[in-house]
Order: C-alpha cells, then sequence, then structure tokens
C-alpha cells in the first residue's frame, strides 16, 4: 500500500531533550516536506527536500534540522525542543517538485514539550 | 503570506452542494490550483487540482473562472464524512518553492 509513514504518532519530552521524527514514503517520490500545525494559523511548511541531499527552509525552519541521506527518509530533528515547538506535525511527499503534483501527507506525530 | 483567500468557515446542509469559494488574485499563467481538505487532525487528502478548465473526480468539482482569479470546490451532495477543513492553496511558480497552505474554511455539514 502507497503511503506516508511517521514514528513517533505521539510523544511528550522535556526541554532541551534530542529528538527525531521519522518519515518514510514508498512511493519512490522525489519531493518530501514537513509541515507543523497550530490552532488558528493552519500548515506551515518548517522544510522541504526536493531531492536525496537537497533540502531547503520552509516558512518556520528555526529550531528544525532535516536530512535527506536516502530518498524514501527525511528525518526531522529536534536539536533542543522547547515548549513553543509543541504541535501537530505532519510530513508529506509527492512525485516531483514543491506543487507539480498531489502530496501524500502522513498521518501526524503530536508532540509535547514541557 | 497565503496566496489564497477562503472564508474561516460555512456551514452547508447535508444532501444539498456544499460550494467552498477561493480567491487567488495574484496566481500566474502557469500555477495550479489545488484543493486538499483535513478531517479532525488527520493528515490533509488531495480532492482535486486544475489548471484552467473545470475538472470533476469522483469526490469534487472544481470551477475555475475565466481570469483564474478564483475558483470554487463542489461538494455535489455533501454528507456530515464531508465536515472538514478545506484548503485552497496555488502551486509555486518554481518546482523548488515553498509551498504556502493558509488557514482554510472550516465546513460544516448540518444534519
Amino acid at each position: 500500500e502507497a503511503q506516508v509513514t511517521q514514528n513517533p504518532r505521539y510523544l511528550i519530552t522535556v526541554t532541551g531533550k534530542k529528538l527525531t521524527v521519522t518519515c518514510s514514503q514508498n512511493m519512490n517520490h522525489e519531493y518530501m516536506s514537513w509541515y507543523r500545525q497550530d490552532p488558528g494559523l493552519g500548515l506551515r511548511q518548517i522544510y522541504y527536500s526536493m531531492n536525496v541531499e537537497v533540502t531547503d527552509k520552509g516558512d518556520v525552519p528555526e529550531g528544525y534540522k532535516v536530512s535527506r541521506k536516502e530518498k524514501r527518509n527525511f528525518p526531522l530533528i529536534l536539536e533542543s525542543p522547547s515548549p513553543n515547538q509543541t504541535s501537530l506535525y505532519f510530513c508529506a511527499s509527492s512525485l516531483v517538485g514543491g506543487g507539480q503534483n498531489e502530496q501524500f501527507f502522513g498521518p501526524g506525530t503530536r508532540l509535547t514539550v514541557l | 503570506d497565503a496566496k489564497t483567500t477562503q472564508p474561516p468557515s460555512m456551514d452547508c446542509a447535508e444532501g444539498r452542494a456544499a460550494n467552498l469559494p477561493c480567491n487567488h488574485s495574484t496566481i500566474s499563467g502557469n500555477e495550479y490550483v489545488y484543493w486538499y481538505r483535513q478531517i479532525h487532525s488527520q493528515g490533509p487528502q488531495y480532492i482535486i487540482h486544475g489548471l484552467k478548465n473545470n475538472e470533476t473526480n469522483e469526490m469534487a468539482s472544481l470551477i475555475i473562472t475565466e481570469d483564474r482569479k478564483s475558483s470554487t470546490l463542489i461538494l455535489p451532495h455533501a454528507t456530515l464524512r464531508d465536515t472538514a477543513v478545506y484548503y485552497c492553496i496555488v502551486s509555486p511558480l518554481n518546482r523548488d518553492d515553498k509551498i504556502i497552505f493558509g488557514k482554510g474554511t472550516r465546513l460544516h455539514i448540518l444534519p
């Protein structure tokens, strides 16, 4: 089944403790992206990747890192999480480009930073 | 800033057609209009997209005005399961540009 998976689905952590949220897609998509969603603010893009070893900042990249060493994986790294990074996070992928094809979204990761 | 403008919320009676408007007055000639929806806190789901012609699929119809400055998503027979937030986005002009989603329209289907 074609899908985007994220792990973990739920995470509660403390300020400053490094964490990684994994994202994987099995559709051989070139483009992958991370979004965060907060009440009243809609979906905001954090980082995106056009292909392996190519990443770019989205609207809200501060406090996040990403890597794209393999086509299928696009982990989101929070080196020193803070409470303002408490949010619902979505990973997405599409065949090519940023908006030239439909995006497939993962189920979301709800992160709480205490 | 979002390239699109949508009403924050709308109501529609069950069984009726839901018509969701979107303004994209600064759209460029080769930018597509995409619609997604998000049910509760699930991952957004693609609905439909178009360039200049009207489009229809099993989920919805998309009507794009001739000047392309606005569009309407039509759910022909709304059901309670169509209650969701609907996002209209304009695809980036360049493939490596970021995507801006905006806040969408919260559609309530009333029984």
